[in-house]
């Protein structure tokens, strides 16, 4: 069946760092991709999405490129900053619903 | 802005009461629902609805029954509860079969319920 496979975390970096979290996804079809972020003590907010191959999903500096060939949507940011400190999920939709990956939590200090 | 509600925020309850976990949505959206997130972040469709008088139970079985009587709201019952139970639960809402067919798969997220049966 369709699934998401994130990197593991937690991931800590300094602040200004380049951030990537790798995603990869198996899925029959062409199913839509998603980074969704959580923040402590929140529920998810979707923070980008791609709905076809070569697509780039982008906000608050944050990317990411839906790549076919590489059945991969990794989110990256050029630098990060304490207040993107979260857990970050990426999901793709299949079979009407979206599956989620694990979740990388990010920890970013000053 | 995404407009979906959860209350209780945070509750604490005994072994064997029964509670019931609110949804609300305002958006009009035609699906919902119901993930239980556990300590180690991993999510879990539990119940999910594709309209009124529709319930369906999700990947992960759960002890908790849901209901959708009315469009916007989308409850969720625990008949007794167990320390088992412990954990957030997150609720969510997607467009409907009237949205495009790529947009319907996008899910928004209420701010959820934690938890805890002592």
């Amino acid at each position: 069946g369709d699934s998401v496979t994130q990197m593991e975390g937690p991931v800590t970096l300094s602040e200004e760092a380049f951030l990537t979290i790798n995603c990869t996804y198996t899925a029959t079809g062409y199913p839509s991709l998603f980074w969704y972020v959580q923040y402590p003590g929140e529920g998810l907010q979707l923070l980008l999405k791609a709905t076809k191959a070569d697509d780039k999903g982008s906000n608050k500096g944050f990317e990411a490129t839906y790549r076919k060939e590489t059945t991969s949507f990794h989110l990256e940011k050029g630098s990060v900053q304490v207040s993107d400190s979260a857990v970050y999920f990426c999901a793709l939709s299949g079979g009407g619903k979206l599956i989620f990956g694990q979740g990388t939590e990010l920890s970013v200090k000053p | 802005e995404a407009d979906i509600y959860q209350t209780p925020r945070y509750l604490v309850i005994g072994t064997g009461k029964k509670i019931t976990l609110e949804c609300s949505q305002t958006m009009g959206h035609d699906k919902m629902y119901w993930y239980q997130q556990d300590p180690g972040m991993e999510l879990h469709l539990i119940h999910y609805s594709y309209g009124v008088n529709s319930t369906e139970k999700g990947d992960l079985s759960s002890e908790s029954t849901v209901s959708r009587i009315r469009t916007e709201h989308f409850p969720l019952t625990l008949e007794s509860a167990r320390p088992s139970h412990t954990s957030q639960y997150l609720c969510a809402s997607s467009e409907g079969t009237g949205a495009s067919y790529r947009s319907s798969y996008e899910q928004y997220f209420g701010p959820g319920t934690r938890l805890t049966v002592t």
